[in-house]
């Protein structure tokens, strides 16, 4: 079972069409959960992390929350260099002592002017 | 002031032959991770380093995998033979403590032909 499951897998946006992309984890005593943004050919660029349910973080057109069982990514106004696949990570946990980053499959998003 | 550095950034090969990649992290960074990416199965970490230590080499597939860092400022992984199912994008990541936030290199194609 995927412990971090990102939704949709694409998004295609017209300039201009606001959405949000989803990040749910199934790990428990979260101890942070990570953005990154991959842009083709290149290694992901860290966007975010938060903590704590309820925490919230800006950057530009980008907005990330965090509930217990899901982050969202919110894209304002989106242009087409935010074009590229976003990237959720989480720490496992096992059994109370931390593992490693796991990473989600991520979402593909293309904007279109 | 620079990012992570790998080398090489493409390397296409022959199955069976032995191919190094290397990895310069940012110094003063304490941790270092080797992940491989695919189109099937995402970023999946291989191992990582702890002040040049190896503490969890449970994602490397197969003996034929090898990591080293002989030092805080330089790392390389090995395969050896390689296989065509080797074929990916190596990344190699390094953060200041273990649950930092990582930052990535861009990262090296393989291509086992």
């Amino acid at each position: 079972e995927d412990q971090v499951t990102q939704s949709p897998e694409a998004l295609r946006l017209q300039e201009g069409e606001s959405s949000s992309l989803n990040c749910s984890y199934t790990v428990s005593g979260l101890r942070g959960l990570f953005w990154y943004r991959q842009d083709p050919g290149k290694g992901p660029e860290f966007l975010f992390t938060l903590y704590s349910a309820g925490e919230e973080k800006e950057k530009e057109r980008l907005k990330a929350t965090l509930t217990k069982k899901e982050s969202f990514l919110h894209i304002t106004a989106p242009k087409p260099e935010d074009s590229a696949t976003y990237l959720c990570a989480v720490y496992e946990n096992y059994g109370g002592s931390q593992g490693n980053l796991i990473f989600g499959k991520g979402t593909k998003l293309s904007v279109k002017p | 002031d620079a990012g992570v550095i790998q080398s090489p950034r493409h390397e296409v090969t022959e199955m069976g032959q032995e191919v190094t990649l290397r990895c310069k992290p940012i110094s003063g960074h304490n941790s270092l991770f080797w992940y491989r990416q695919t189109m099937m199965r995402g970023l999946e970490l291989l191992i990582y380093f702890n002040n040049n230590v190896p503490i969890d080499d449970s994602g490397m597939p197969e003996d034929r995998f090898s990591a080293k860092m002989p030092n805080a400022s330089f790392s390389t992984l090995k395969i050896q033979p390689s296989e065509p199912r080797d074929s990916a994008v190596y990344f190699c990541a390094t953060c200041r403590f273990y649950t930092d936030t990582q930052y990535f290199g861009p990262g090296t194609r393989l291509t086992v032909l």
